[in-house]
């Protein structure tokens, strides 16, 4: 069965930091790209970063670069978002979201398994 | 930035029915869209990707069509389990981008 944790987040306050992490299981980790995608209170969704299977790249969102961090550990099966000078705006709840494989290969761009997420609130 | 515009925001509906929800890209995402349904308090589920594919394990009443800029998932005949939100997405250029959602509730 496939499951993914996060963990990390909680109440900071604005310029502070956080690291969320993601523990995989079920799958095999160091074949898929993996993503992390936010989504704020009663909003909709919206994707942050995205990094390749070997590290190879890593994207992010235009509002979050500079200050976010996105890395992996396949030994581990782990996901990790660094978040650094955290401002109001990054209050939501983030999913760490796996991209896809098939017997044809491996895509990213589109979310296949999804953690339960964690909420981080940035908040003086 | 590809901005995803979905169609309507809500839509009341009775078990049974057939439902049609859009998704309009401003500009041309190809076939690279995604459809997601999201319940109250759970993570968002993958439905349909290639615009047409249904991913593993979702019901054959679940189908989705489009390509360019214009697309629709279509649900045949609308379960109980189904009232949700449901999302498009496009991958096709960075940054991936979401429509804002169509709420999907009982009349």
């Amino acid at each position: 069965e496939v499951q993914m944790v996060e963990s990390g987040g909680g109440l900071v306050k604005p310029g502070g930091s956080l690291r969320l992490s993601c523990a995989a299981s079920g799958f095999t980790f160091s074949d898929y790209s993996m993503n992390w995608v936010r989504q704020a209170p009663g909003k909709g969704l919206e994707w942050v970063s995205s990094i390749s299977s070997r590290s190879s790249y890593m994207y992010y969102t235009d509002s979050v670069k500079g200050r976010f961090t996105i890395s992996r550990d396949n030994a581990k099966n782990s996901l990790y978002l660094q978040m650094n000078s955290l401002r109001a705006e990054d209050s939501a709840v983030y999913y760490c979201a796996s991209g896809h494989c098939s017997a044809g290969g491996c895509d990213n761009g589109f979310f296949d398994y999804w953690g339960q997420g964690t909420l981080v609130t940035v908040s003086s | 930035e590809r901005v995803m515009t979905q169609s309507p925001a809500t839509l009341s509906v009775s078990p049974g029915e057939r439902v049609t929800l859009s998704c309009r890209a401003s500009q041309s995402v190809s076939s690279n869209l995604a459809w997601y349904q999201q319940k109250p308090g759970q993570a968002p589920r993958l439905l349909i990707y290639g615009a047409s594919t249904r991913a593993t394990g979702i019901p054959a009443r679940f189908s989705g069509s489009g390509s360019g800029t214009e697309f629709t998932l279509t649900i045949s005949s609308l379960q109980s389990e189904d009232f949700a939100v449901y999302y498009c997405q496009q991958y096709n250029n960075w940054p991936w981008t979401f429509g804002q959602g169509t709420k999907v509730e009982i009349k």
